[in-house]
């Protein structure tokens, strides 16, 4: 089973608003990641979890903040965003994070997505 | 740091023909780990397929195939017999080192016509 499980499906959200995007994984993985993506782009990473740490922020304005409360759960927290944040947010997860000869622990696995309108 | 080229920005074909997706990469890690994922149009990027830099074996699974070949840094992906439920964008992407981030090309559309 390779299922990432992400709530909501679709968000439609204010720029006062508050609002979580959550992502779940029951594989044992201990790497997650969260993605944003446009229109008819490629994906781009915004944050990598290794053991429930924040071990990359591909300075992301701070209107989103991640959190990992166990090694099962991701979410990604938003306030005050603007229309430009409206995308596709995907959550993947992996085994680890490193390690790198003859492994399958690096293949992130991804979620469905919740797809962001702000207004 | 790597460069994933998809030159092919969108391609269309008929049901039952053949097509080939082209990626070209760029990196100077001599271990790197390539992939192509698959993006219906529900929005979820389906894994594919993985190739080590030290591992030029081809492979085929079913109606899909790669050709790897360190020489042209290339990672070609065909789909034979193509169907209606191919269609997708095709994204190729590189991770180099002991960094965890992919770096996607900017990915291929592709339809498949009844």
């Amino acid at each position: 089973d390779t299922e990432v499980t992400q709530t909501p499906k679709h968000l439609v959200m204010g720029m006062t608003n508050k609002k979580s995007l959550k992502c779940e994984q029951h594989m044992g993985h201990r790497a997650m990641y969260w993605y944003k993506q446009k229109a008819k782009k490629p994906p781009e990473l915004m944050f990598v979890y290794s053991y429930e740490k924040l071990s990359i922020n591909e300075s992301v304005p701070s209107r989103f903040s991640p959190e990992c409360p166990n090694s099962s759960l991701l979410n990604l927290h938003l306030h005050a965003l603007q229309p430009e944040d409206s995308a596709l947010y995907l959550c993947a997860s992996s085994q680890r994070t490193e390690g790198l000869v003859g492994l399958a622990k690096n293949i992130q696995y991804f979620g469905a997505g919740t797809r962001l309108s702000v207004l | 740091a790597q460069k994933v080229t998809q030159a092919q920005t969108e391609i269309s074909v008929v049901e039952k023909e053949d097509v080939t997706l082209d990626c070209v990469y760029e990196t100077r890690d001599t271990t790197y780990y390539l992939f192509w994922y698959k993006q219906p149009p529900s929005g979820e990027l389906v894994f594919l397929i993985r190739r080590n830099s030290f591992d030029e074996q081809n492979e085929i699974s079913g109606r899909y195939s790669w050709n790897f070949q360190k020489s042209t840094s290339s990672f070609n992906f065909t789909i034979t017999a193509s169907q209606v439920v191919d269609s997708a964008v095709y994204f190729c992407a590189i991770r180099t080192g002991a960094n965890s981030k992919l770096t996607f090309g900017k990915g291929i559309t592709l339809s498949v016509r009844p």
